[in-house]
């Protein structure tokens, strides 16, 4: 297809264990973003990439969540020693650049048990 | 710092009347603006984009939404409501560095449409 592809869906994991939530954004966008959405709450920033190039991370919670774009392409977000609280949607974005508009994936679902 | 306030966080309107969802913006310096619809399990769809041009920005599906500089405020409108349109909508600004458009979301205000 020709949107903003995100796997898995849904996601549940236990306590404790690491998980990876993986994005492939539109081909040719350069500039690709995450989001986190808690349950009745609006999405919130996490990073920002350009092409390879990690240009924001203000948004990472705790030192527990990393993100990766090692080709300038496909994205990963992982979370290492999960706890509850990070249960949320993971949304990722991706641009053609970083002015325009921003194209949104079906997010993944984790839950932590 | 960059920040929305949606006014209301749930508007009940009966098929075929008028919509109104109200957004509040705070920006620094002169801002972009969004509206974006999320329905059930699905992603993000952009609605419409204010940045600069005409205060009255037209986007899909009817909707439209008007800038007011001195209130403030990017209000988002619709001369009927359909079935279809019962959603989460989300009224946006764009903040970021060096013109990365980092997203700051307002809480949101879920629109119910009444048979």
């Amino acid at each position: 297809g020709a949107g903003v592809s995100q796997s898995p869906r849904y996601k549940v994991a236990k306590r404790g264990q690491d998980v990876a939530l993986r994005c492939d954004p539109i081909s040719g966008h350069v500039s690709l973003f995450w989001y986190q959405q808690a349950l009745g709450q609006g999405p919130e920033f996490l990073t920002y990439f350009q092409n390879e190039a990690q240009l924001d991370k203000s948004g990472l919670p705790s030192d527990r969540f990393f993100a990766e774009r090692p080709e300038g392409s496909v994205s990963t977000l992982k979370i290492q020693r999960t706890q509850q609280e990070d249960s949320a949607v993971y949304l990722c974005a991706s641009s053609f650049r970083s002015n325009q508009p921003q194209h949104f994936g079906d997010g993944t679902r984790l839950s932590i048990l | 710092a960059q920040s929305v306030t949606q006014l209301d966080s749930h508007v009940s309107v009966s098929e075929g009347t008028p919509v109104l969802l109200r957004c509040n913006y705070s920006s620094s310096y002169s801002p972009s603006l969004f509206w974006y619809v999320q329905h059930p399990n699905k992603g993000l769809q952009l609605l419409l984009k204010y940045t600069s041009a005409a205060t009255l920005v037209k986007g899909i599906n009817g909707f439209e939404a008007e800038f007011k500089k001195s209130e403030t405020s990017f209000h988002l409108t619709k001369p009927s409501a359909h079935m279809s349109d019962a959603a989460e909508y989300f009224c946006v600004v764009s903040g970021g560095i060096q013109g990365a458009q980092k997203l700051v979301f307002g809480q949101g205000t879920r629109l119910t449409i009444n048979p």
